[in-house]
């Protein structure tokens, strides 16, 4: 049964410091990895996609790794802001229909 | 594109009532999916479909929950009776390569 963790649960950084949320899975036979982003209250917002061919992905300040065989994801932010104070979800797509499963989340805080 | 839209934003019913989540999923997105968030078990899936079709509904918690996809643009999930441990957020998502989220629809069962 695939089992996706994140460490840490929660990261507070001052402005402008490089933030690093990690993600591990169990099962490595994954379609794709998925970073989201959660607002307070809010839905989820996708940030990056990668493919299980891939080993990163980038959108501007962010860059995602996939190391798919030891079971790992590495999302960087460069040059926090305040405006980056949300929670990051990892998710693996398990099946060919775009299932999920996600992680519980890195509630992440920038202060000015 | 408006997205995917949930309805009702917020719901408070009482214990044993029939509650009815509704959602419109992104046009030309052929798989929908019902998630459930808490603060104990994070997301967790509740059912998908594909071409309107239920693919697995194994998270379904228990018999009290259905959902239906009469077509490609509509999807309900319901719970009759409602239950105190049915509160959560209820999110909808239509996939294409990439998921797309809906605002949730917060439930509170009292």
């Amino acid at each position: 049964k695939q089992e996706v963790t994140q460490i840490p649960a929660a990261l507070s950084v001052p402005e402008g410091e490089n933030l690093v949320l990690n993600c591990s899975f169990t099962d490595s036979a994954i379609y794709n990895l998925q970073w989201f982003r959660q607002d307070p209250g809010k839905g989820l917002t996708s940030l990056l996609l990668i493919q299980s061919s891939q080993r990163e992905q980038t959108s501007g300040r962010l860059n995602a790794s996939l190391d798919k065989s030891s079971g790992r994801s590495t999302l960087y932010i460069a040059a926090s802001q305040p405006g980056d104070s949300a929670t990051y979800l990892c998710a693996v797509e398990t099946d060919s229909w775009g299932k999920l499963q996600f992680g519980a989340g890195t509630q992440v805080v920038v202060t000015p | 594109d408006a997205g995917v839209i949930q309805s009702p934003r917020h719901e408070v019913t009482e214990m044993g009532q029939e509650v009815t989540l509704r959602c419109k999923p992104i046009s030309g997105h052929n798989s929908l999916f019902w998630y459930r968030q808490t603060m104990m078990r994070g997301l967790e899936l509740l059912i998908y479909f594909n071409n309107n079709v239920p693919i697995d509904d194994s998270g379904m918690p228990e018999d009290r929950f259905s959902a239906k996809m009469p077509n490609a643009s509509f999807s309900t999930l319901k719970i009759q009776p409602s239950e105190p441990r049915d509160s959560a957020v209820y999110f909808c998502a239509s996939g294409g390569t990439i998921s797309a989220f809906g605002s949730g629809t917060r439930l509170t069962v009292v």
